[in-house]
């Protein structure tokens, strides 16, 4: 089974500064991987994921991720970080061909520091 | 609608109630997952159904009872639930692993 590692619970950011959240997995063939997003009290909202081709992807939200299969990660990246960017954030890889099965990062608080 | 719902949105139950979350995808996908998300613990998988059929039972107590009537609907009833049941439920959807998941907005249990 897939395991995946977002380094750091908490990470704190003044407003308008870099966003970087950290993302790690462990499969040895490269996986789909995702980021979601989630507000108090509400569900997971897909920010972006990686399948195939390029390996620096956009989202919504002025959010990006590079997958890098050197380093076995898919970091998540804000130039500029915005109050209503506070929330919760998970990283999820699933194999690909291999049924429904996700895996979950256990998710990193975003702060923003006015 | 669009998108995945769930109802109802908060739920308070006695430990001796019977009671069901109800989840409805609009997307046309084939799977559907529920998932437990406890303060300050990871997002657990619960149950998985792919088709209407189960492919995945994560040794959920048995107090947790899936059903899945067809490829849209989704329910989780609950019996004789415990205060450490309660959570944020959330319910999500999927066409295979490619694009992703999509999450209903959960429904906030509490057990008194």
């Amino acid at each position: 089974a897939q395991s995946v590692t977002q380094l750091g619970s908490h990470v704190s950011v003044s407003e308008g500064a870099l966003v970087l959240l950290r993302c790690n997995y462990s499969s040895s063939v490269p996986p789909y991987l995702f980021w979601y997003v989630q507000y108090p009290n509400q569900g997971l909202q897909l920010l972006l994921k990686y399948t195939t081709g390029a390996t620096l992807v956009k989202g919504i939200n002025g959010f990006e991720a590079e997958f890098k299969k050197s380093e076995t990660s898919f970091h998540l990246t804000k130039p500029s970080a915005h109050m209503s960017d506070a929330a919760e954030y998970f990283c999820a890889v699933s194999d690909p061909g291999t049924g429904n099965q996700f895996y979950f990062g256990t998710g990193t608080s975003l702060t923003v520091i006015p | 609608e669009t998108g995945v719902t769930q109802t109802p949105r908060h739920l308070v139950m006695g430990m001796t109630n019977k009671k069901s979350l109800k989840c409805e995808q609009h997307l046309g996908h084939n799977a559907m997952y529920w998932y437990k998300q406890s303060a300050k613990k990871p997002l657990e998988l619960m149950f998985v159904y792919n088709f209407k059929e189960q492919t995945e039972n994560n040794s959920v107590p048995s107090r947790f009872s899936p059903e899945c009537p067809n490829s849209s609907h989704l329910f989780l009833h609950l019996h004789t639930l415990q205060p450490e049941d309660s959570a944020l439920y959330l319910c999500a959807s999927s066409q295979g692993t490619v694009y992703g998941q999509y999450f209903g907005p959960g429904t906030r249990l509490t057990v008194t």
